[in-house]
């Protein structure tokens, strides 16, 4: 999808572990974020960079810290994994979409379970 | 404290009817208006996006309506089709803090039957 990548697909952690899941794109976007996906709630953001070494938080960034050290490169670490930060992840980046205006497209999404 | 509001929560519609989800904002500083599509084990997909200096936009069967005065905006599905049947998400884009966010509604989960 429009050149980004998410890894793991799929993970199962325990409790208390650090997990660190990696957003990948090959086309060269300032900006780029991650979003995680609950029932009820939607997307929401976590964190969000707008170039290297330059991230900021979202709206649930209590447990989670990023790095993004190249421009290709996004990454989401959940220092000590809770049982609260099972969901679906995604990673998205901030494209043009003509005269319009701008769009965000979607990674395929890492869903967590935290045991 | 959910910025953009969506209802309703799902949608059964029959196939040729006109499904209608409806949005509402909060933050004036919101300056695009995307939807996006979801379908199951897949990442949220760009559908249709409107500016609030317009009104209606509409491709194929897709149509946004915008009320900028009440801070609402609605999308219409003309023609429902059961390859329809998918999560539906509203969102709003605007420079908040120190760079462009795009906040969702908690999204519409639409079933269109046969």
């Amino acid at each position: 999808d429009a050149g980004i990548t998410q890894s793991p697909r799929h993970k199962v952690t325990e409790t208390g572990t650090p997990v660190t899941l990696r957003c990948h794109q090959t086309e060269n976007h300032r900006y780029m974020y991650w979003y995680r996906q609950d029932p009820g709630h939607g997307l929401r953001l976590i964190h969000y960079s707008y170039g290297v070494k330059d991230t900021d938080k979202g709206e649930v960034s209590d447990g989670y810290s990023v790095s993004r050290s190249k421009t290709e490169d996004f990454l989401l670490t959940l220092e000590s994994a809770t049982s609260s930060q099972t969901s679906v992840y995604f990673c998205a980046i901030r494209i043009r979409t003509g005269a319009d205006g701008y769009g965000y497209t979607f990674g395929s999404g890492t869903r967590l379970t935290v045991v | 404290q959910q910025q953009v509001k969506q209802s309703p929560q799902s949608l059964i519609v029959q196939k040729g009817g006109i499904s209608i989800i409806n949005c509402a904002y909060e933050n004036t500083a919101f300056d695009y208006f995307p939807w996006y599509q979801q379908f199951p084990g897949k990442g949220p997909a760009l559908l249709i996006a409107i500016r609030p200096d317009v009104s209606e936009k509409k491709e194929g069967r897709f149509t946004i309506s915008f009320n900028k005065s009440a801070k609402q905006f609605s999308l219409h599905i003309m023609d429902s089709q059961p390859g329809d049947s998918a999560t539906y998400f509203c969102a709003a884009i605007g420079i908040v803090g120190t760079a462009s966010k795009l906040t969702f509604g908690t999204g519409t989960r639409l079933q269109v039957t046969l």
